[in-house]
């Protein structure tokens, strides 16, 4: 079963760029993750599914400030020209057969 | 318009049970894979039960086994969670989620578990 790896949190300044890290466990380098964004109060909503070449399928309605990239077992979630919006839990998930594993998510600040 | 609508939350009593329901709309809901996620108060998101499209094959996490049921009936486009024996560890915001990658989510029913 893979583990999945995030930071619990971090913080950028309106406008700017903030990037969160997923990290695959030993074995699962090539797996496709989904991010997920989860703002106070309210139910998960999907960003993308995210590959391990770094090609990444985002969901209908995200902004085009959210991009993907992988490297090796690491993939991550950039979030270019921040938004006070954009300030939520941001959780990584995977699969592996047909049993999910989600990280620990990565609370986003915006200052 | 793509959309899950669940319902049957509510409070139980230690050693209950429940049944929530998931109303899809707006794709072909025996297309796809379905799942039950969940959300324990001010933790993060677990991933409870799922099943293939035909809702022939499922699947349940080790801390559900044996007490939590899920199916689905595609004539109504609608999936269910029957949960049994529940305990206080099952209080949860329960979610259910469209195919690999949890795509589209519902709004979410709370379940408390108390006496």
């Amino acid at each position: 079963q893979p583990v999945l790896t995030q930071s619990s949190s971090a913080s950028a300044s309106l406008g700017s760029s903030v990037k969160l890290t997923c990290t695959l466990s030993s074995g699962y380098s090539t797996y496709i993750i989904a991010w997920h964004q989860q703002q106070p109060g309210k139910a998960p909503r999907y960003l993308m599914k995210l590959e391990g070449s770094g090609n990444y399928n985002k969901g209908s309605g995200v902004p085009d400030r959210f991009s993907g990239s992988s490297s090796g077992a690491d993939r991550y979630l950039t979030i270019s020209n921040l938004q006070f919006e954009d300030e939520a839990d941001y959780y990584c998930e995977t699969w592996d057969s047909n049993t999910y594993v989600f990280g620990t998510g990565t609370k986003v600040t915006v200052l | 318009e793509v959309q899950l609508l669940e319902s049957g939350g509510g409070l139980v009593q230690p050693g209950g049970s429940l049944r929530l329901s998931c109303a899809a709309s707006g794709f072909t809901f025996s297309n796809y894979a379905m799942s039950w996620v969940r959300q324990a108060p001010g933790k993060g998101l677990e991933w409870v039960s799922g099943l293939s499209g035909s809702g022939i094959l499922t699947y349940y996490a080790d801390s559900v086994k044996g007490r939590f049921t899920i199916s689905r009936d595609n004539s109504k486009s609608t999936l269910y969670l029957q949960m049994n024996s529940l305990r206080a560890a099952d209080t949860a915001v329960y979610y259910c989620a469209k195919d690999r990658g949890f795509d589209i989510w519902g709004q979410g029913t709370m379940v408390i578990v108390s006496s």
